[in-house]
């Protein structure tokens, strides 16, 4: 595909429940960012990936929330012990890496935690 | 710490009117600056963006937007709105000499369009 892909569109959960979101990046880049995206809040860095560095997690709301990237390629977003107030839009966006470079953005994944 | 103000939340403009989306910056340094547009059920698309010299930027879309060191502002601009530019404008900023690429986001502003 020649564009950002995250899945599953749409993810509706019980409160307690763990879940795992996926994102599939651009082929070649080597950046990957995920966002959170709450009604009225605008969007939220959450944690960045770049090669085979140490990942940026200063974004991550709590303990709860983790992201792996594997190979450099597909990261998977997991949040633990879903809250209400973690109901969102995730968004996943990857680039060529670096400042400056435009960020491709995912159709993102609609969290509903009831 | 950075910040980005969109004032606007909503924006209601006629067809073929001119559009002006409001975006202002708090930042020790002028950062990098950008404008995403999400439609219904999309990911956001990069409309523009400026790093130095001519502070009046082309986009797509017909958009261009233009950078005011002394308003810390980075207005979006249109000069006929098509209905089809329905949809919500984010403005972003990115710290100039960061190697990390990290965007901060204003709120958005939501655009109607009428026919």
């Amino acid at each position: 595909g020649a564009g950002v892909s995250q899945s599953p569109s749409n993810k509706v959960t019980e409160k307690g429940k763990d879940v795992e979101l996926r994102c599939d990046p651009i082929s070649g880049h080597t950046a990957l960012y995920w966002y959170r995206q709450s009604l009225g809040q605008g969007l939220e860095f959450l944690i960045y990936f770049q090669g085979n560095s140490a990942p940026d997690k200063s974004g991550l709301p709590s303990d709860r929330f983790s992201a792996e990237r594997t190979g450099g390629s597909v990261s998977t977003l997991t949040i633990q012990r879903t809250q209400q107030e973690d109901s969102a839009v995730y968004l996943c966006a990857s680039s060529s890496g670096g400042s400056y470079n435009e960020q491709f953005f995912g159709p993102g994944t609609r969290l509903t935690v009831l | 710490a950075q910040s980005v103000t969109q004032p606007d939340i909503h924006i209601t403009v006629s067809e073929g009117a001119s559009l002006e989306l409001r975006c202002n910056y708090s930042y020790g340094a002028t950062p990098y600056l950008f404008w995403y547009v999400q439609s219904p059920g999309q990911g956001l698309q990069l409309l523009l963006k400026y790093f130095s010299g001519d502070t009046l930027v082309q986009g797509i879309k017909g958009f261009e937007a233009e950078f005011k060191r002394s308003q810390s502002s980075f207005n979006l601009r249109k000069p006929s709105v098509h209905w089809s530019d329905a949809a919500e404008y984010f403005c972003a900023v990115e710290a100039r000499g960061s190697t990390l690429g990290r965007l901060y986001f204003g709120r958005g502003t939501q655009l109607t369009v009428w026919p």
